[in-house]
C-alpha cells in the first residue's frame, strides 16, 4: 500500500520548451502533495505544497509563475515546468500525504523525474 | 521550526557488520520522525517512523530506530547489514499536527557503503 507514481520517469526537452510531471497516490487519497527538487548528492529541496482544490504554496525563492501546480484532484497534482532552460535540469520528486489509517500523518514519495534541458 | 542533524555524512561498514546511523533533531514543538532510505536514481522510500506509542520502532527488513525524547534522538540501527542495504538514508521530521500541509525537514543525508 501507499504507492506514488510520476510519469514520466525522465524527460528530455529542448530549451524554452515546457514540460508537465504528474504525480498520483494510486491506493490512498492525499489532500496535500509536495513537490521537491533535488540535485545531485543532495537533500532534497522544497519547492511547493499542494492542496487539492486550491493554490500551491510555494516556498521562498520558488518562482511561481515558472513551476506552475495544479492538484486537481485528491489522487493527482501536476508539475508545468514552463520556458525550461538548462539550469531547470534536475531530479523532481513528489510526495503525497496520507490523512487517515495507517498513511496517516506520512509523506510516500514517487520514484522520481529526471529533466535534462539541452 | 525543526532542524535535523545527521552528523555521519558517510558510513562504510563491512558485510555482516552492525551499523547505527545517527540522527538529532530540535524542535520547540512535538514531532513526528521519519527515517527515509534512496537509492541511487530512485525517489525516498518510508523505512519506518514514529508517531506516537512504543519509542522502538521496527522495519521489515531488519532495521530499527528508538525515539529518545531527552536525547532529541532518533537514530537507526541494524544488527547484520547486507549488500544490498547500500543506499542513502534521510532523517526527517514534521510537526505533531492533525493538518495534511506539515512540510518534512531532513537532514542532509547519510550515505552507507556496505564493503563485501
Amino acid at each position: 500500500g501507499a504507492v506514488v507514481s510520476q510519469h514520466p520517469s525522465w524527460v528530455i526537452c529542448k530549451s524554452g520548451t515546457s514540460v508537465k510531471i504528474e504525480c498520483r497516490s494510486l491506493d490512498f487519497q492525499a489532500t496535500t502533495m509536495f513537490w521537491y527538487r533535488q540535485f545531485p548528492k543532495q537533500s532534497l529541496m522544497l519547492m511547493a505544497t499542494s492542496n487539492e482544490g486550491s493554490k500551491a504554496t510555494y516556498e521562498q525563492g520558488v518562482e511561481k509563475d515558472k513551476f506552475l501546480i495544479n492538484h486537481a484532484s485528491l489522487t493527482l497534482s501536476t508539475l508545468t515546468v514552463t520556458s525550461a532552460h538548462p539550469e531547470d535540469s534536475s531530479f523532481y520528486i513528489c510526495s503525497a500525504r496520507g490523512v487517515a489509517g495507517a498513511v496517516r500523518y506520512t509523506q510516500y514519495f514517487g520514484p522520481g523525474t529526471r529533466l535534462t534541458v539541452l | 521550526a525543526q532542524s535535523v542533524t545527521q552528523l555521519d555524512s558517510q558510513v562504510p561498514v563491512f558485510e555482516e557488520a552492525p551499523v547505527e546511523l545517527r540522527c538529532n533533531y530540535s524542535s520547540s514543538v512535538s514531532v513526528y520522525l521519519f527515517w527515509y532510505v534512496q537509492y541511487p536514481n530512485q525517489g525516498l522510500q518510508l523505512l519506518l517512523k514514529y508517531l506516537s506509542g512504543s519509542t522502538l520502532v521496527e522495519s521489515i527488513n531488519g532495521f530499527e530506530a528508538e525515539f529518545n525524547k531527552s536525547q532529541t534522538s532518533f537514530h537507526l540501527r541494524k544488527p547484520s547489514v547486507h549488500i544490498s542495504d547500500t543506499a542513502e538514508y534521510f532523517c526527517a521530521v514534521s510537526r505533531l499536527s492533525n493538518f495534511g500541509n506539515e512540510k518534512l525537514t531532513f537532514g542532509t543525508g547519510t550515505r552507507l557503503t556496505i564493503i563485501p
